[in-house]
């Protein structure tokens, strides 16, 4: 069954650098998403993205985020000065066609601020 | 905006008995109501999932039920394994370009 990749499954950053969390999304899917999930606490919603272009996004995905999909088959979450409350576990799903399709989920990344 | 409401936060039932969560929402515009399943350290997975023009869907030991009149839904898993232990997620959709709104989580313990 075709999965979405994540990588690096753990990112250890100092506080003030930038990460870029990288995502292989379903080959056919065309609705891509990340949401991200502090310890302990529910899944929530960060951005989604179609059409090469932000669809939505959620109040925490501020101007330090970034998505881009540089190539046709990568799809990428850039946080440009992180910090401490950025630590948290990071999740790219995709879906297919339209929105309202089951999303899959990556295995994450573990970002951890220092 | 939308928000939901999952409860109970955590159950714990004996291996065999039913295990039933609830979802509870505001936004009536919601129409797509998937369940995730996320074991320790994973990610969640899609275990089940209705759309608004359908009261109840099952798979196996696992069924979903909508009442959208009243704006709630529930996950019910029958004669339960201690496999089924983890962290179950209810979640809307539908609103919009596919964001999901994630419940709090119920913390479903199967004993042996």
């Amino acid at each position: 069954e075709p999965e979405v990749t994540q990588t690096p499954s753990h990112q250890v950053t100092q506080m003030g650098q930038e990460v870029i969390l990288r995502c292989v999304p379903i080959s056919n899917h065309l609705y891509f998403y990340w949401y991200r999930q502090i310890l302990g606490q529910k899944v929530e919603f960060l951005v989604s993205f179609y059409n090469n272009e932000i669809s939505e996004k959620s109040e925490i995905f501020d101007d330090q985020f970034s998505v881009e999909r540089p190539d046709g088959s990568n799809f990428t979450l850039k946080i440009r000065s992180t910090k401490l409350e950025d630590s948290a576990m990071y999740f790219c799903a995709s879906s297919e066609v339209t929105a309202y399709q089951p999303q899959h989920f990556g295995d994450g990344t573990r970002l951890s601020i220092l | 905006g939308e928000n939901v409401e999952q409860h109970p936060s955590t159950l714990s039932v004996q291996e065999g008995d039913s295990a039933v969560i609830k979802c509870t929402y505001s936004d009536s515009a919601s129409n797509y109501f998937p369940w995730y399943k996320q074991e320790l350290g994973k990610r969640p997975q899609l275990i089940i999932d209705i759309r608004s023009n359908v009261g109840e869907k099952k798979d196996q030991r696992i069924a979903v039920t909508l009442n959208k009149t009243a704006k709630h839904f529930s996950l019910h898993i029958t004669e339960t394994q201690p496999e089924d232990s983890a962290v179950y997620f209810c979640a809307l959709g539908g609103t919009s370009y596919g964001k999901l709104t994630f419940g709090q989580g119920t913390i479903l313990t199967v004993h042996p």
